[in-house]
């Protein structure tokens, strides 16, 4: 099972928006609505930002948005702030497995 | 709160077995209808699946990864195991453990507490 593929890196203002594709197969990304995204900070444990390709946990802001179409799933970081400057993964149940992506470096410009 | 906690040697010999344990604390690892499991991410790279398990004893594995690694559970501990066999320097990473929500009908699929991550090196 290959690894779902990721932009290296993305950036915008503070303020900004920023979108990170996800792109798998449709054995995975296409074929469940099971697409999460974790935000990491260097030298963190990963942290649940989006489940379920939409929702978001308790606790994680409004800014953080995510959406599918087809095999490609979507994160959208409306109005950038300096905190949300970190690496995301996104990931996807597959059959008989669990992938994640290569990873986004959002910068904060 | 819920707390995950890695625990175990830093370094691993070429060809020896890897052995991990994760402590859960704030919650039992027999309640609801969770699921627990480990994750790696090699030194600058990405997160990679390896194994879950229900304190049931029903367990899941990486297929890439299935023929070294052996997921263990003790609930009277409230612990979870990971032994990884026959190890070599691609085997270097951190590793997570972490709680997974499991998939189908109205549950998540997805991992929603992690622990902080210990570093496991494997060299000579």
């Amino acid at each position: 099972q290959s690894a779902l593929t990721q932009p290296p890196s993305a950036s915008g203002s503070p303020g900004q928006s920023v979108t990170i594709s996800c792109t798998g197969t449709s054995s995975d990304v296409g074929g469940y609505d099971y697409v999460s995204w974790f935000q990491q900070h260097p030298g963190k444990a990963p942290k649940l930002m989006i489940y379920e390709v939409t929702k978001r946990p308790s606790g994680v802001p409004d800014r953080f948005s995510g959406s599918k179409s087809g095999n490609t799933a979507s994160l959208t970081v409306s109005g950038l702030q300096a905190e949300d400057e970190a690496d995301y993964y996104c990931s996807s149940l597959a059959a008989n497995n669990y992938v994640f992506g290569t990873g986004t470096r959002v910068t904060v410009l | 709160q819920l707390q995950l906690q890695e625990s175990g040697p830093g370094l691993v010999k070429p060809s020896e077995t890897l052995s991990l344990t994760c402590t859960v604390s704030g919650g039992s690892i027999s309640s609801g209808n969770y699921y627990w499991s480990w994750i790696r991410q090699p030194p600058g790279g990405d997160l990679e699946w390896i194994a879950t398990i229900h304190y049931s004893g029903s367990t899941y594995y990486n297929p890439s990864l299935k023929s070294r690694v052996t997921i263990s559970v003790d609930p009277s501990k409230n612990q979870f195991s990971l032994r990884l066999s026959s190890v070599t320097a691609a085997d270097t990473a951190v590793y997570y453990c972490a709680r997974h929500l499991p998939c189908g009908g109205t549950n998540s699929c997805t991992f929603d507490y992690w622990g902080q991550g210990t570093l496991v090196s494997v060299s000579s």
